[in-house]
């Protein structure tokens, strides 16, 4: 089964410096990858996804992920956060080939300081 | 255009009662997920329909847990004897078809208290 394990749960930075959530996943083929933010009290949105096209996927609010494989990791950044920023992002997999279902992981709250 | 819908936002029953939870995904959408998220946890995925048939049930805990589609639109999981351990949120997400590159759109959610 495909999995993915977010290396840290809680992530603080300043306002104006970079962010970097990490992600690594497992898969036994080239895997669909997401990362999904959760605002407090909104529904889950949709950041970016790679899906074997370019390995470096630009997605909403300036966040943008690189897929490497020889790392197995999907980590997700940003070169200045605000303080709209901050929710909690879940870098997610498909559960497996052909399937559409998705595998979350267990969740990284970004918390952004003035 | 209006999003994916869920009700009701908030449902406390106590434990041993029946549950229905309500989802409207956007229209035109043909697949159309559960999944549940408990406190401090990422969503996990309990079912899937392609139209009104249910193409991945294998998330479903134990078979206190069903879900409906009958018309390929409005979904609705059925919780029978609710016990404590089912507390938890409860999303629903749509997407155009059900292929793995359509982006899945998802809801609210439904929090679920069972006392």
């Amino acid at each position: 089964a495909q999995s993915v394990t977010q290396l840290d749960s809680h992530v603080s930075v300043s306002e104006g410096t970079p962010v970097l959530l990490r992600c690594n996943y497992s898969s036994s083929y080239s895997p669909s990858l997401f990362w999904y933010v959760q605002h407090p009290n909104k529904g889950l949105q949709l950041l970016l996804k790679y899906t074997s096209a370019a390995t470096l996927v630009k997605g909403i609010n300036g966040f943008e992920a690189e897929f490497k494989k020889s790392e197995t990791s999907f980590h997700l950044t940003k070169p200045s956060a605000h303080m709209s920023d901050a929710a909690e992002y879940f870098c997610v997999v498909t559960r497996g080939m052909g399937y559409s279902t998705l595998t979350f992981g267990k969740g990284t709250m970004l918390l952004v300081s003035p | 255009g209006a999003g994916v819908s869920q009700t009701p936002s908030n449902k406390v029953t106590e434990k041993g009662k029946y549950v229905e939870l309500r989802c409207d995904p956007i229209s035109g959408h043909t697949a159309l997920y559960w999944y549940r998220q408990s406190l401090g946890q990422g969503p996990e995925f309990l079912i899937y329909f392609q139209g009104t048939g249910a193409a991945d049930d294998s998330g479903l805990p134990n078979d206190r847990f069903f879900a409906v589609r009958p018309e390929g639109s409005v979904s609705t999981l059925k919780i029978q004897r609710t016990e404590r351990g089912d507390s938890a949120v409860y999303l629903c997400a749509s997407s155009l078809s059900g292929n793995s590159y359509n982006e899945q759109f998802f809801g609210p959610g439904t929090r679920l208290t069972v006392l």
